[in-house]
């Protein structure tokens, strides 16, 4: 019973420069989200996907910022031209996706820290 | 749109106090509410959530909350807490109006001295 992963764990980038983030959610999990945690804003959605629908992408701040999920399973974040106020924590997080889906608990993984000079 | 707040940023006690921490979400229609936990050098995890049923919600590690409606309350104590209580507290609701995202408060430190 793996927990949800994410990789690279650290990630420093220059200014202006693309990143990629994955998250692998828990095996069976079919909704997966993304959230960031930053000093100024705290913790704060991005983007959720849930089995074959069209993902809720409400909480992506700007059109540099995508993502995609390959397979219902992996995702990946795309931060294009990284700015310095990118500078944050990414946290993935999964559920089950079933019936009950507004009451299933959201497990987080460990997230991953990206600083940009 | 759903907010929530917590009222302390930083809390600082000693060892067998007791710890209440303040959570206010502001939304009209049916929310789920949890309080997720976050140890140094750790993840998120969830320490306990209120759906429905009794207002009266007891999670891991001796914690519990209290869901009050009128009040768009959802306070977190522990009555005697540990040095290994020191964590980041946060609060978080969701609506099924408002989609299955998760909305966070700002979060409260606690440092608990030995």
């Amino acid at each position: 019973g793996a927990g949800v992963s994410q990789s690279p764990s650290n990630k420093v980038t220059e200014k202006g420069k693309d990143v990629e983030l994955r998250c692998d959610p828990i095996s069976g999990h079919t909704a997966l989200y993304w959230y960031r945690q930053s000093l100024g804003q705290g913790l704060e959605f991005l983007i959720y996907f849930q089995g074959n629908s069209a993902p809720d992408k409400s909480g992506l701040p700007s059109d540099r910022f995508s993502a995609e999920r390959t397979g219902g399973s992996v995702s990946t974040l795309t931060i294009q031209r990284t700015q310095q106020e990118d500078s944050a924590v990414y946290l993935c997080a999964s559920r089950k996706g079933g019936a009950g889906g507004f009451q299933e608990t959201q497990y987080f993984g460990p997230g991953t820290r990206l600083l940009v000079l | 749109a759903q907010s929530v707040s917590q009222h302390n940023h930083h809390v600082i006690l000693s060892e067998a106090a007791s710890l209440e921490l303040g959570c206010n979400y502001s939304y009209g229609g049916t929310v789920n509410l949890f309080w997720y936990v976050q140890y140094p050098g750790q993840h998120l995890q969830l320490l306990l959530k209120y759906f429905s049923g009794d207002p009266l919600v007891k999670g891991i590690k001796g914690f519990e909350a209290e869901f009050i409606k009128s009040k768009f309350s959802f306070n977190l104590r522990k009555p005697s807490v540990q040095w290994s209580d020191t964590a980041e507290y946060f609060c978080a609701v969701n609506a099924k109006a408002a989609g299955n995202k998760l909305t966070f408060g700002g979060g409260t430190r606690v440092l608990v001295k030995p």
